[in-house]
């Protein structure tokens, strides 16, 4: 079965770039059938749905956080990537990565597996 | 940010049932867009319980059911049991400024 798991640095200093990977097992990210997306929740708030990629490379992000973040793939290396620039603290956050499951062609999918999550604190 | 409203928190007592709204609008659940619900439980990752709005997630329980109408959804949560207490979240599309993923503001489920 797909497992996900997310890895980076913990802890990232205000005005700098969140860089974030996920790695697939179980599964490939280049099967051309799934979307694969990045999900966080600030402490005490919301689940909030950063964006996502295919295979291709085709994107598609929330428009609050498309100026900040950049969604990438390396079929190499079996992992997709999340890069979010100009941090600040209400970036904080649990971070997740996950597959988008469903037809391909509905906008509507769900997400199903999920990564265990990583913490990430914006602070100097 | 959330454009999906669920109630802050819902509460009952064990064997007891309990409903989770789940409100929208015309771009989101309103226009036809599947919903699916998920449980956090405390520290862990979100899991699917509910998908295209009535069909369970291999492996959840009969317990959990999910309906809609119109702008609204909900999850029925039966038969409630200590570690069904958790966050429960919505999820839809919503078409607005160009399409997006949304999730819903989240309910807490206490069992008494």
């Amino acid at each position: 079965q797909v497992q996900l798991q997310e890895s980076g640095p913990g802890l990232v200093q205000p005005s700098q770039t969140l860089s974030l990977s996920c790695t697939v097992s179980g599964g490939f990210v280049s099967s051309g059938n799934y979307y694969w997306s990045w999900i966080r929740r600030p402490a005490g708030k919301a689940l909030e749905w950063i964006g996502r990629i295919f295979a291709n490379g085709d994107t598609k992000y929330n428009p609050s956080l498309k100026s900040r973040v950049t969604i990438s793939v390396d079929t190499s290396r079996n992992q997709f990537s999340l890069k979010m620039i100009s941090v600040t603290a209400t970036d904080t956050a649990m971070y997740y990565c996950a597959r988008d499951l469903g037809p391909v062609i509905n906008p509507d999918n769900w997400f199903e597996p999920w990564g265990q999550g990583i913490l990430v604190t914006v602070s100097s | 940010q959330s454009v999906l409203t669920q109630p802050p928190s819902v509460s009952g007592a064990p064997g007891q049932k309990v409903t989770i709204s789940c409100t929208g609008s015309s771009s989101n659940l309103g226009a036809g867009y599947g919903v699916h619900w998920y449980q956090v439980l405390p520290g862990t990752a979100p899991k699917l319980l509910i998908f295209d709005n009535t069909n369970r997630h291999s492996g959840v329980p009969d317990r959990f059911s999910g309906s809609r109408s119109g702008t609204s959804a909900s999850l029925a949560i039966t038969g409630l049991q200590a570690d069904d207490e958790a966050e429960y979240y919505c999820q839809s599309y919503d078409s607005s400024l160009s399409g997006s993923h949304v999730f819903g503001t989240g309910t807490k489920v206490t069992v008494l």
